[in-house]
């Protein structure tokens, strides 16, 4: 099972941040918070990941908690082409190379 | 660099019968996972190859499902005999983990969409 909570769904007007939340509270010291997206019709696609410290690449901000057990993606300026279903997903840490996904949440940009 | 493979994109089959699934990885991806994903659900882990050794099948369906990467590179995934409930969408995904890359960054292919009749 997934050891993530997430909205099913969300709405974000086209050139507003979009904020998406995601709950992990059992994380372990070790493990990672990945978030990817999936385009309708396409395979999933990495975002960005994070430990403890904030991040930023070219395509979003990853915020997490100072607990861990909370993490927000941020996409600064959302277009329509950011629509699509994000997943929060804990690495099993330990080398594992794996990821579990649960439903994720419908991020619908909204002209 | 050219991504990660898949063919076919459909098929529709009926149910008892057999299908193959060909996936060809990102060039020097030493991993190569497939995953079934049903609709309006996430993707699920089938099996994750380590060049041409199993990682991990425990999510296999064995008595109908089987795949194999052969030389460590192509692989192809085995349903036979189908049944209804194997409609969904097959993803094959690749990733250098493990290889000079400490993160979990698996790139996928547009995936086979399987109809079962």
């Amino acid at each position: 099972d997934a050891k993530t909570t997430q909205p099913p769904s969300m709405d974000c007007a086209e050139g507003r941040a979009a904020n998406l939340p995601c709950n992990h509270s059992t994380i372990s010291g070790n493990e990672y918070v990945y978030w990817y997206r999936q385009i309708h019709s396409q395979g999933p696609q990495y975002i960005i990941h994070g430990l403890k410290n904030n991040e930023t690449n070219e395509m979003a901000s990853l915020i997490i908690t100072e607990d861990r057990k909370s993490s927000t993606l941020i996409l600064p300026h959302a277009t329509l082409r950011d629509t699509a279903v994000y997943y929060c997903i804990v690495d099993l840490g330990a080398g594992s190379y794996q990821l579990t996904f649960g439903k994720g949440t419908k991020l619908s940009v909204i002209p | 660099e050219a991504g990660v493979a898949q063919s076919p994109r459909y098929k529709i089959i009926e149910k008892r019968q057999s299908v193959a699934f060909w996936c060809n990885p990102i060039s020097g991806h030493a991993t190569l996972y497939w995953y079934q994903q049903i609709l309006g659900q996430g993707p699920k882990l089938l099996i994750q190859f380590q060049n041409n050794g199993v990682v991990d099948d425990s999510q296999l369906p064995k008595d109908r499902f089987s795949a194999e990467r052969l030389k460590g590179v192509d692989s192809t995934l085995k349903i036979q005999p189908a049944k209804l409930e194997d409609s969904a969408v097959y993803l094959c995904a690749s990733s250098s983990s493990g290889y000079g890359n400490s993160y979990n960054e698996q790139f996928f292919g547009p995936g086979t969409r399987l109809t079962v009749l």
